[in-house]
């Protein structure tokens, strides 16, 4: 079966602007993730959406967003972006919660110039 | 903030060696999962031990989970240098729907 894609794979943006990063999650999985990846803080959890509906954020300022559409697919919004929001951005799918495990897409690496 | 500290941070040896990495975590967990990173891709799901679990293999792969100690260790055997990748522990929390990450054990298997 598929795995977990992402797109796009790589993404250059100046500070300031806004992003859209996109996650199709593995046929039938329904809770979506997303996490931030960076060489200092590590791997963050950002937020985890389960059909359609937010149930869990973590400590991240409201430019970051996100959201999940009745087919699973979820996208992420980053606006007025700053340089420190330059990461690895992993969604991750699971058939409901960490219960099941996760599956990671490759993520989209952004850069904030 | 990370609840896995994983231990060593950076890891070296021959080929064909074995490779032990731990994790401690602070609070009381659902599961303990174990994935590789290779240079900045994607995580690959490893091996996903419950809390009721004290051990679980899977190939080369054998992980132990002591909750009463809150620590878990991963021991990859016969290593090769495909195996070089950074590991990473995350810890499924209880009534949370979300994996707490440590910060990773550099692997390098030297051929």
């Amino acid at each position: 079966k598929a795995g977990v894609t992402q797109t796009p794979r790589y993404l250059i943006k100046t500070r300031g602007q806004q992003v859209t990063l996109s996650c199709s999650p593995i046929s039938g999985h329904r809770s979506v993730s997303w996490y931030q990846q960076t060489p200092g803080q590590g791997l963050q959890f950002l937020f985890e959406y389960f059909s359609e509906t937010q149930r869990n954020k973590g400590n991240f300022p409201g430019r970051f967003s996100g959201r999940q559409f009745s087919n699973s697919r979820s996208e992420m919004n980053v606006s007025t972006l700053e340089l420190g929001d330059s990461a690895l951005y992993l969604c991750a799918s699971s058939l409901a919660d960490s219960f099941y495990g996760y599956t990671f897409g490759s993520g989209t690496r952004l850069t904030v110039v | 903030s990370q609840q896995g500290e994983e231990d060593p941070q950076a890891l070296s040896i021959q080929e064909g060696e074995n490779a032990t990495m731990n994790c401690s975590y602070k609070t009381s967990i659902n599961n303990l999962q174990w994935y590789r990173q290779n240079s900045g891709r994607g995580l690959v799901h490893l091996i996903l031990i419950r809390s009721n679990e004290r051990e679980k293999h899977s190939g080369r792969l054998r992980v132990t989970l002591d909750t009463s100690k809150k620590s878990s260790s991963l021991l990859i055997t016969a290593s090769r240098a495909a195996d070089t990748a950074s590991y990473f522990c995350a810890t499924g929390i209880q009534g949370a729907q979300k994996l707490v990450f440590g910060q990773g054990t550099r692997l390098t298997i030297n051929p």
